[in-house]
């Protein structure tokens, strides 16, 4: 069963603008990760946020977490043409293994 | 170190006939999990082991399916019998879990299935 459920389920924006997905999720997590996949291929690890920080940053990946409301949101600015792929947040409720329960994914598409 | 690698690529059976799909994890990694990735269902996690031991296939979703785990750098799913629902796009990911700390998955190409 998917955990957390993404939206919009697509987007598409132009080059240079900033695309924000949101995640929202069901049960407390230790963590909550967010992962590329480009077309046919595997998944591609971004960035991980602890439960306790409420924001981080990696280059033009700015992820944002709200344990209240469950709710997580990733936004990259200054979009490129390469930035188009699928997106997915993916939780771990703890236990130490790891397991990683995933939602449906935001489609990007950035038009040049 | 190479990544995950899963084998074949892409596999078409017919239905009825046992499928195996392989992974090798990367070396020194403690956890490995299969998925599946449908259009319908997204990706579904199947079952995951930490240091070669099973610890959760209540993903699994019928006794056609199974996975073992014999040494630390191979896994393999197997189906058995193969039935048309089964086509979708198999995953393999690996980590690192040291004492509970968060770690990210490296997921293998993937395997895509189609049972015809």
């Amino acid at each position: 069963s998917q955990q957390g459920e993404e939206d919009p389920q697509a987007l598409s924006i132009q080059e240079g603008e900033n695309a924000t997905m949101n995640c929202s999720y069901k049960t407390s997590i230790n963590n909550l990760q967010w992962y590329r996949q480009n077309s046919g291929r595997g998944l591609v690890h971004l960035i991980l946020i602890r439960s306790n920080e409420r924001e981080k940053h990696s280059g033009r990946l700015r992820v944002t977490l709200d344990t209240s409301k469950k709710s997580s949101s990733l936004l990259i600015t200054a979009s490129r043409a390469a930035d188009t792929a699928s997106y997915f947040c993916a939780t771990d409720a703890g236990g130490g293994y790891n397991k990683l329960i995933f939602g449906a994914g935001t489609r990007l598409a950035v038009h040049p | 170190d190479a990544g995950v690698i899963q084998s074949p690529r892409h596999e078409v059976t017919e239905m009825g006939q046992e499928v195996t799909l392989r992974c090798k994890p990367i070396s020194g990694h403690n956890s490995l999990f299969w998925y599946r990735q449908t259009m319908m269902r997204g990706l579904e996690l199947l079952i995951y082991f930490n240091n070669n031991v099973p610890i959760d296939d209540s993903g699994m979703p019928e006794d056609r399916f199974s996975a073992k785990m014999p040494n630390a750098s191979f896994s393999t799913l197997k189906i058995q019998p193969s039935e048309p629902r089964d086509s979708a796009v198999y995953f393999c990911a690996s980590s690192l879990a040291p004492a509970g700390r968060p770690a990210e998955a490296f997921f293998g190409q993937g395997t895509r299935l189609t049972v015809v």
